[in-house]
């Protein structure tokens, strides 16, 4: 497959672990939070989004949280599976705003 | 119903040439959104288009353009390519509204590689 960083921070897990990725957004002004999944050979996927009025949110497995004191998101995956395994990234959107600004990207394996 | 679909997913081109990307965005999607991706910038915002006009404009040279057709595809465009330009080329499709909850639905990209 493609791929899309070869400098990527990485986390490693393996399969039914809970994953915890973490971003550090830039702009305090920034009201809109979005995680996007990558696969290989794809692109960014939607997972799950938070407004800064919030500071948890929850889907189907996973959970986002957000600290605007530290300017700090993160993304729990409960119970972590091999197709898990992609680029994560954080996207802030500026207040006013409605483009998303990316971040680096986490890779994600999960190992059977 | 259909994704997002660009066109071609890989192609290569030599320095100077000039290359089209095309892009379909999802049955009802008026905005159209491009960006760069690359493994030393991450995913670069470079314009988006709707109802066939540039709404927002990242920061990239002139050498980038666009358009978006009144079906809502949309092209760019990159000339004088340089082997900089090499990288993952994302169209993304939304409804365009003006609010932060514009969640953008990408295409599988298009591969180009400049040598």
């Amino acid at each position: 497959g493609e791929s899309v960083g070869l400098h990527l921070p990485t986390l490693s897990v393996q399969e039914g672990d809970n994953s915890i990725i973490n971003c550090a957004y830039s702009n305090s002004a920034s009201d809109y939070f979005i995680w996007y999944k990558q696969e290989s050979g794809k692109g960014p996927q939607f997972i799950i989004d938070i407004r800064s009025n919030m500071d948890k949110r929850q889907g189907q497995r996973v959970t986002v949280l957000l600290n605007k004191t530290v300017k700090h998101l993160s993304l729990q995956i409960a119970a972590t599976q091999p197709g898990d395994s992609a680029v994560y990234f954080c996207a802030e959107i500026v207040g006013g705003s409605y483009i998303p600004t990316f971040g680096r990207g986490t890779s994600l394996i999960v190992h059977p | 119903k259909a994704g997002v679909t660009q066109t071609p997913r890989y192609l290569i081109k030599t320095r100077g040439q000039q290359v089209t990307l095309s892009c379909s965005p999802i049955s009802g999607h008026r905005s159209v959104s491009w960006y760069q991706q690359t493994p030393g910038q991450g995913l670069q915002f470079l314009f988006e288009y709707f109802s066939e006009t540039q709404r927002n404009k990242g920061n990239f040279p002139g050498r980038f353009s666009g358009r978006q057709f009144s079906n809502s595809r949309s092209e760019m465009n990159v000339s004088t390519l340089e082997l900089g330009d090499s990288a993952l080329y994302l169209c993304a499709s939304s409804t365009g509204h003006l609010s932060g909850a514009n969640v953008l639905t990408f295409g599988a990209g298009s591969r180009l590689t400049v040598l």
